[in-house]
């Protein structure tokens, strides 16, 4: 079973709107969590890390939420453009051995 | 700025071949990674290196090999590759950080067709 999940898989939203992902994990112990960005071909690249202690942080456009005792985060994007479309994969690191548990990523594309 | 450059964008090689994917980084990172990237699995981990001549499996090293013979610069090997390796392979190299809060910075990826 994977150990976070992220929802929805996939998302088409118009340019300008917002949106929010989720990502759930069981992911034990807890050291912190990113979110990423991989935009289609590339390699991904951090938006946000929270630790246990964290429960929000921004970076421009994007807001991630980290609610530790649910084990929930969640990344929201305001006012899409189309350069917001890429996958998220929400990482949960589990401290020690560079272990990094992965969500299998949500698919995001801003139409016109 | 941060660079993990790897040698190839695209590669298609033949069932049997060996091949090598190599993966420099210029920030002096001790540590480095190794991941094959599938849709609807997400990353998996293949294999990383906390120094040269260290190395470590991951999740899923079945199939591969490693060499870290220097600081800057990671190679993953497949000794016969398989239809089944036909992957996105993405490296990365990770920086120094309190309490595990080291980013983990990847290179574009290399896309390998085996046929």
């Amino acid at each position: 079973k994977n150990q976070v999940e992220q929802s929805p898989q996939s998302l088409i939203i118009l340019e300008g709107k917002n949106c929010t992902l989720q990502c759930n994990y069981t992911v034990s112990p807890f050291s912190n969590l990113r979110w990423y960005k991989q935009d289609t071909g590339r390699g991904p690249v951090s938006l946000t890390i929270m630790t246990f202690s964290e429960n929000t942080k921004s970076n421009g456009r994007y807001t991630a939420t980290l609610d530790a005792d649910t084990k929930q985060s969640s990344l929201h994007i305001t006012a899409s453009q189309l350069s917001d479309s890429a996958s998220y994969i929400c990482v949960v690191n589990r401290g020690g051995n560079n272990r990094l548990a992965f969500g299998k990523g949500n698919q995001v594309v801003v139409i016109p | 700025d941060v660079k993990v450059t790897q040698s190839s964008r695209y590669l298609v090689k033949r069932t049997g071949e060996k091949v090598f994917l190599e993966c420099v980084q210029d920030m002096d990172h001790e540590n480095m990674f190794w991941y094959r990237q599938d849709p609807g699995l997400g990353l998996r981990l293949i294999y990383f290196s906390y120094d040269v001549k260290m190395k470590e499996k991951g999740d899923i090293p079945e199939g591969y090999s490693v060499s870290r013979e220097k600081k800057e610069r990671f190679s993953l090997i497949l000794e016969s590759a398989s239809t089944n390796q036909t992957s996105m392979y993405l490296c990365a190299s990770r920086t120094p950080g309190q309490g595990n809060r080291g980013e983990q910075y990847f290179g574009p990826g290399t896309r390998l067709t085996v046929t």
